[in-house]
């Protein structure tokens, strides 16, 4: 089955330092990842995918991903967090429903990223 | 949160009594998805449709329905067969290909007095 793990319920880091939030996959196939974040009573934002091509990928915020075939992992990094950063952060995986057509969103279970002044 | 409306933002269930929940998006999208949150869980998807007139039940569909008349609107019914029926509510589309990002509603929080 296509999954994907963040293994950390919980980030904490000061304000000015770098922070990363993790993320491992398994899927068939060349997968489709990507990261939202959701502030409080708030809807999910997307803030960056990889698709193809470099595994270096830059999003919104500041934020960048790293996606690592041989890891099987796409984590979440940004070289300088802000108080503001703080918030819920899913990582995903789009993968084909099989038989009905279409395609799946498949989330992990969220990691939540705390920012201290 | 992009061009998903939900309301409303706030919902008080009375026993017994059925409610719903209203979804729009003017993103042109043919899937749309609902999703249910626990505090400080993650999401699950109860109902999702690929075309209009078609939908299919997610991984918690038990006390809720749907129906996809329109393609701008997907309407959530909680049922009063929903026994634990308080969570936050996550409407969500996106586009047909594998590439493309979801887009979600604000929420609606529903609460049972």
């Amino acid at each position: 089955a296509q999954s994907v793990a963040q293994p950390e319920d919980q980030v904490n880091v000061a304000e000015g330092n770098p922070l990363t939030v993790k993320c491992t996959y398994s899927v068939s196939g060349n997968p489709y990842l990507f990261w939202y974040v959701q502030y409080p009573n708030r809807g999910l934002q997307f803030l960056l995918k990889y698709i193809t091509g470099d595994n270096l990928v830059k999003g919104s915020y500041g934020f960048e991903a790293e996606f690592n075939k041989s890891q099987t992992s796409f984590h979440l990094k940004k070289p300088s967090a802000l108080v503001s950063d703080s918030a819920l952060y899913f990582c995903a995986v789009r993968d084909p429903w099989g038989g009905t057509g279409g395609f799946k969103t498949i989330f992990g279970a969220g990691t939540r990223l705390f920012v201290k002044a | 949160d992009g061009g998903i409306t939900q309301s409303p933002k706030y919902l008080f269930r009375k026993e017994g009594q059925n409610v719903t929940l209203s979804c729009e998006q003017n993103l042109n999208h043919d899937a749309m998805y609902w999703y249910r949150q626990d505090p400080g869980q993650g999401l699950r998807l109860i109902y999702y449709s690929q075309i209009v007139n078609d939908f299919q039940k997610g991984d918690i569909a038990e006390g809720y329905s749907v129906s996809r008349e329109k393609k701008e609107s997907f309407p959530l019914t909680v049922t009063s067969a929903q026994k634990n029926p308080t969570a936050f509510y996550l409407c969500a589309s996106t586009g047909t290909e594998r590439s493309e990002t979801q887009y979600f509603g604000p929420g609606t929080r529903l609460l049972v007095l």
